[in-house]
């Protein structure tokens, strides 16, 4: 069974841009949760969608968004990119209670 | 809201030696708890769940408990090797009535490095 997958592995951009994040979920998993793993501040939530509807989002500005496809899988895009904005972003989507992880997407802005 | 409190490291150990790391939570309702394991240039891999008080998660040597009565999930390991050198977090799924909240809260992360 494929897991989780998240694309691209890196990215980099530079302040005021926009970047776009991609992440499939494991096939049959309804839910995607996207984290964010900024340098010494560990892993915040950012957003959770199931079902094609954001369900939860956590203490971030509204430059965070995404979506979720008819297919599952979920876009993460964040606008007017800042230095802090830089961080791997985990992707995970669900079965019962655990959260199965992507490898991440290391996103750096200069 | 839900917090994890978790051991700050980094912790260095001798091939061999006992691990335990700390970890106590805040929450509403009847939290799962998970430990959660990163090695070097990857994601998130779960080491263990426990989902109700008492609940013991094992894996790869691996144990820890869910205390409800002292709000603990701490990670034990009775003879640690050079492998397990990774970043270890807990973490807890905020439950109420049986019905998962969804997101993960961390705790600040773990380093433990194992030398031969």
């Amino acid at each position: 069974e494929a897991g989780v997958t998240q694309s691209p592995t890196h990215l980099i951009k530079t302040r005021g841009q926009q970047a776009t994040l991609r992440c499939s979920p494991i096939s049959g998993h309804t839910s995607v949760y996207w984290y964010q793993q900024a340098l010494g501040l560990g892993l915040q939530f950012l957003l959770w969608y199931d079902e094609g509807e954001e369900r939860n989002r956590g203490n971030f500005p509204p430059r965070f968004s995404g979506r979720q496809f008819p297919n599952y899988s979920s876009e993460l895009n964040v606008n007017a990119l800042e230095l802090e904005d830089s961080a791997l972003y985990l992707c995970a989507s669900t079965k019962l209670d655990e959260q199965f992880f992507g490898p991440g997407t290391r996103l750096t802005v200069l | 809201g839900d917090s994890v409190t978790q051991m700050e490291g980094p912790v260095t150990l001798s091939e061999e030696a006992c691990l335990t790391i700390n970890c106590t939570y805040t929450a509403t309702g009847y939290p799962s708890l998970f430990w959660y394991v990163q090695y070097p240039g990857e994601g998130l891999q779960l080491l263990l769940k426990a989902t109700k008080a008492d609940d013991k998660g094992s894996n790869k040597g691996f144990e820890a408990t869910y205390r409800k009565e002292t709000t603990s999930f701490h990670l034990e390991k009775g003879s640690v090797q050079v492998s397990d050198s990774a970043v270890y977090f807990c973490a807890l799924s905020g439950r109420a009535g049986g019905t998962s909240y969804g997101k993960l809260t961390f705790g600040q992360g773990t380093i433990l490095t194992v030398h031969p």
